[in-house]
């Protein structure tokens, strides 16, 4: 089955960029969907298909993925950004697969 | 205004039977697969399976196939989460998704309903 690799955590100061990892065997080739889950409440989608964000969603998120690595970026961090972090894609068998999951502590 | 609104929070002993439920508005809900997450404590997310209320046509990973059914009831825009016989290791968060369109993110979430097994 297919496997995505994130970092357990990923910690960066207030107005820095913070760059989160998924590593997949040719992630490149798929669509690559990206989670925010602040604690106590549902996951949000914050980009999908590697690289648009949603309607609401700050500029300062942005996603690329390419090789085996996709990668979510968050310019100028605030407190608010603080929150787990799930990549996301479907595998070849139709199936969803999520990424463990990257803590983000600003 | 897409919603996903759960059904409450359950306490169930282990072999009960349990059905929750998410009602869906704000959209066709037969264009859209609905489907459900499991996020135990502490732990990450894990996809359970998706509906398509258009036709029926139903998917389960292989870690939950067999051990829940997925249903909906079109009439009132309605998907449930089924078990017959629940174990202490189902305690968890469950989440309703809607998977979105052509690159099948998942676009919107229940508030989650929290089950806890226990004897």
């Amino acid at each position: 089955s297919y496997v995505l690799t994130q970092p357990p955590s990923v910690s960066v100061a207030p107005g820095q960029t913070a760059r989160i990892s998924c590593g997949g065997d040719n992630i490149g080739n798929k669509n690559v969907h990206w989670y925010q889950q602040k604690p106590g409440q549902a996951p949000l989608l914050v980009i999908y298909d590697d690289d648009d964000r949603p309607s609401g969603i700050p500029e300062r998120f942005s996603g690329s993925n390419s090789g085996n690595t996709a990668t979510l970026t968050i310019s100028t961090v605030e407190g608010g950004d603080e929150a787990d972090y799930y990549c996301q894609v479907w595998d070849s068998s139709g199936h969803v697969v999520f990424g463990g999951g990257t803590t983000l502590t600003v | 205004e897409v919603q996903l609104v759960q059904s409450g929070a359950e306490v169930k002993k282990p072999g009960e039977s349990l059905k929750i439920s998410c009602q869906a508005s704000g959209y066709r809900f037969t264009s859209y697969w609905i489907g459900w997450v499991r996020q135990k404590p502490g732990r990450g997310l894990e996809w359970m399976g998706i509906f398509y209320p258009a036709d029926s046509d139903t998917r389960y990973s292989p870690s939950f196939q067999g051990q829940v059914t997925i249903s909906v009831d079109k009439s009132i825009t309605t998907a449930y989460l089924e078990w017959s016989s629940l174990k202490a290791s189902d305690t968890a968060i469950y989440y309703c998704i809607r998977q979105g369109g052509v690159v099948r993110e998942l676009d919107y979430w229940g508030q989650g309903t929290l089950v806890t097994v226990s004897s």
